[in-house]
């Protein structure tokens, strides 16, 4: 079945490093990709998505590519702020159109 | 426009108790769904519905029951509460899913419902 499968965490850098939370997932046909990022007390929100191979998302400085040939989906950002600091949680909708989230990665950023 | 609003914001029950969570969205979507976030475990789906009078199971469906007989509401009933039910639970919308292919559209989150089952 569809799957994903994220790096775990508690991912801890100092501001203005660079950022990279690995992501990889199993499906059958063409699924689309997304990153959702959770911040403190708060619902989930789409923080970038991919819907076929090649496709780069972005947003807020944040990128990730759809690797169809490595089926990876890593999200980036060259320098994180303090107000990153959230769970990011990588998912993918399949055939069904289903929602399915990797166990989240807790990024914390320090001053 | 509010969203995806969800009621209440935090509830404790004891064990055996019947509760229902509300979830209302006023953005016209046809697709809305339950999921329960877990340490470690990422957000499960429970239940979800492609549009009013339509519903269907998702990964983790027992002890709980939905029905959608609205296009803005998809309420989340607990007929018997268990300490397993603890959880946060997080209530989505967005437009339907395209038959036959992986859906692009984005899911819009509600604030969530903290769940405490003694």
């Amino acid at each position: 079945g569809n799957s994903v499968t994220q790096m775990e965490g508690p991912v801890t850098l100092s501001e203005e490093a660079f950022l990279t939370i690995n992501c990889t997932y199993t499906a059958t046909g063409y699924p689309s990709l997304f990153w959702y990022v959770q911040y403190p007390g708060e619902g989930l929100q789409l923080l970038l998505k991919a819907t076929k191979a090649d496709d780069k998302g972005s947003n807020k400085g944040f990128e990730a590519t759809y690797r169809k040939e490595t089926t990876s989906f890593h999200l980036e950002k060259g320098s994180v702020q303090v107000s990153d600091s959230a769970v990011y949680f990588c998912a993918l909708t399949g055939n069904t159109g289903k929602l399915i989230f990797g166990q989240g990665t807790t990024l914390q950023v320090k001053p | 426009n509010a969203g995806v609003t969800q009621t209440p914001k935090f509830q404790v029950l004891k064990t055996g108790q019947s509760m229902t969570l509300q979830c209302a969205q006023d953005m016209n979507h046809e697709y809305m769904s339950w999921y329960r976030q877990d340490p470690g475990m990422g957000l499960r789906l429970i239940h979800y519905s492609v549009g009013a009078g339509i519903t269907d199971q998702g990964e983790v469906p027992n002890g709980y029951n939905v029905s959608r007989s609205t296009t803005e509401d998809f309420p989340l009933r607990l007929l018997s509460a268990a300490p397993s039910q603890t959880s946060v639970y997080f209530c989505a919308s967005s437009y339907a899913t395209r038959s036959g292919r992986a859906s692009q559209e984005t899911q819009y989150f509600g604030p969530g419902t903290r769940l405490l089952v003694l």
